[in-house]
């Protein structure tokens, strides 16, 4: 049974690049939310998607968009990227908008912007 | 009020110590807390959680001590050993508007020595 899976690993862009980072959710999953973690922080929730549509958002800008497929795998879009964006983001996998069960995290994509 | 306190920020116990990590709340929403072990490159993976309505939970080595009065809970770890050495880290989470949304705390570095 696959677990949450995450592309790439690691990134290195330029400010003012755009980036797309790629979830799987686990097997049985349907919702998935992302966050990102600065270093020394704790995960900052972005957004979480459902249905193919985002229910929920954190306190981010739009330069933070996503999308959702119809085999519940996400994406995450970030336009004009600043030096602040450097961080891990995370995707978080779990079953349903009720919460029954836990969220299960990706091992994260590590962007660098220089 | 939709912060998760969480201390202290490190942590040094000998092999065979009980690390205390503690985490406060304000939310009284919040219905579900679960801890994250996150070690480095790697994303965070669910530890142990406990609902409101329990005052404590036990699995293996982790123990969840939780005073819903006092908007407090902390995890203890028994016995702990050079490989509990990790980031570990509180959560909350809150369902609203059809949704739910998990609250991180700041993160304990834990060091157990040999």
């Amino acid at each position: 049974d696959a677990g949450v899976t995450q592309s790439p690993t690691h990134l290195i862009k330029t400010r003012g690049q755009q980036v797309t980072l790629r979830c799987s959710p686990k097997s049985g999953h349907d919702t998935v939310s992302w966050y990102q973690q600065a270093l020394g922080q704790g995960p900052q929730f972005i957004f979480q998607y459902y249905e193919e549509e985002e229910r929920q958002r954190g306190n981010f800008p739009d330069r933070f968009s996503g999308h959702q497929f119809p085999n519940y795998s996400s994406e995450l879009n970030v336009n004009a990227l600043l030096l602040g964006d450097s961080a891990l983001y995370l995707c978080a996998s779990s079953l349903g908008l009720a919460g029954q069960e836990t969220q299960y995290f990706g091992p994260g994509t590590r962007l660098l912007v220089l | 009020q939709q912060q998760v306190k969480q201390s202290p920020q490190s942590l040094i116990v000998q092999k065979g110590g009980i690390p205390i990590i503690n985490c406060a709340y304000e939310n009284t929403a919040f219905d579900y807390f679960p801890w994250y072990q996150q070690f480095p490159g790697k994303g965070p993976a669910l530890l142990i959680a406990i609902r409101p309505d329990v005052s404590e939970k036990k699995e293996g080595r982790f123990t969840i001590s939780f005073n819903k009065s006092a908007k407090q809970f902390s995890l203890h770890i028994m016995d702990s050993q050079p490989g509990d050495s990790a980031t570990y880290f509180c959560a909350a989470r809150s369902y609203t508007s059809g949704t739910y949304k998990y609250i991180f705390g700041t993160g304990t570095r834990l060091k157990v020595l040999a």
